[in-house]
């Protein structure tokens, strides 16, 4: 079955650097992965989708990356300000289902500093 | 409403008793979906309907479980015999079509406490 990996650790940084955040996953690629914002007692909000074909996709400030041979996503987030602290959750489909059905990783928790 | 509505938004329950959760979706989504969410965890997915017809429900943990959307809207996810672990928050979810190409415009959850 699929896993997904994201770093379980909060990740702590400064006002206006780039945040970047970590999704592994273990067994088949899948047709797309996206990002989810969520914030505390909140549901989880949509953020980015990529596609297997597509290599980097961009939205405002916010940068995702798709490596299929590394089974990687890397979610960056430029010029970080406070209000971008929240817990980002990357999301895979289930491969041969066309459900639109999601497997979620168990997010990681982003914290900007003033 | 403009926004995906769950009510309650808490419940609090004793081992044993029934709990009905209820998911209103954005209007014109013809795809639902109920995820379970634990402290510290991603959403696990229980049920997907499409329409008014289960078309997965692989997610769901056991019979104490069950879900219907009778005419293809609101639906309700029932549990019977409710059990400690249990406790979670219950998010729905809908979606334009249930294809491969939806993102999912989710609930604020309900929060399930089973004492």
């Amino acid at each position: 079955s699929q896993k997904i990996e994201q770093n379980s650790e909060a990740l702590n940084i400064q006002e206006g650097k780039t945040a970047t955040l970590t999704c592994n996953y273990t067994n088949y690629s899948p047709a797309y992965l996206q990002w989810y914002r969520q914030d505390p007692g909140r549901g989880p909000v949509f953020l980015l989708l990529i596609r297997e074909n597509e290599k980097e996709k961009r939205k405002e400030r916010l940068k995702v990356t798709f490596d299929t041979t590394l089974k990687q996503s890397l979610f960056h987030i430029t010029a970080s300000q406070p209000a971008d602290s929240a817990t980002y959750l990357c999301a895979l489909d289930y491969g041969s289902s066309n459900t639109g059905k999601l497997i979620f990783g168990q997010g990681t928790t982003l914290q900007v500093k003033p | 409403g403009a926004g995906v509505s769950q009510t309650p938004s808490n419940k609090v329950t004793e081992k044993g008793k029934y709990v009905e959760l209820r998911c209103d979706p954005i209007s014109g989504h013809t795809a639902l979906y109920w995820y379970r969410q634990s402290l510290g965890q991603g959403p696990e997915f229980l049920i997907y309907f499409q329409g008014t017809g289960a078309a997965d429900d692989s997610g769901l943990p056991n019979d104490r479980f069950f879900a219907v959307r009778p005419e293809g809207s609101v639906s309700t996810l029932k549990i019977q015999r409710t059990e400690r672990g249990d406790s979670a928050v219950y998010l729905c979810a809908s979606s334009y079509s249930g294809t491969q190409t939806g993102e999912l415009f989710f609930g604020e959850g309900s929060r399930l406490t089973v004492l």
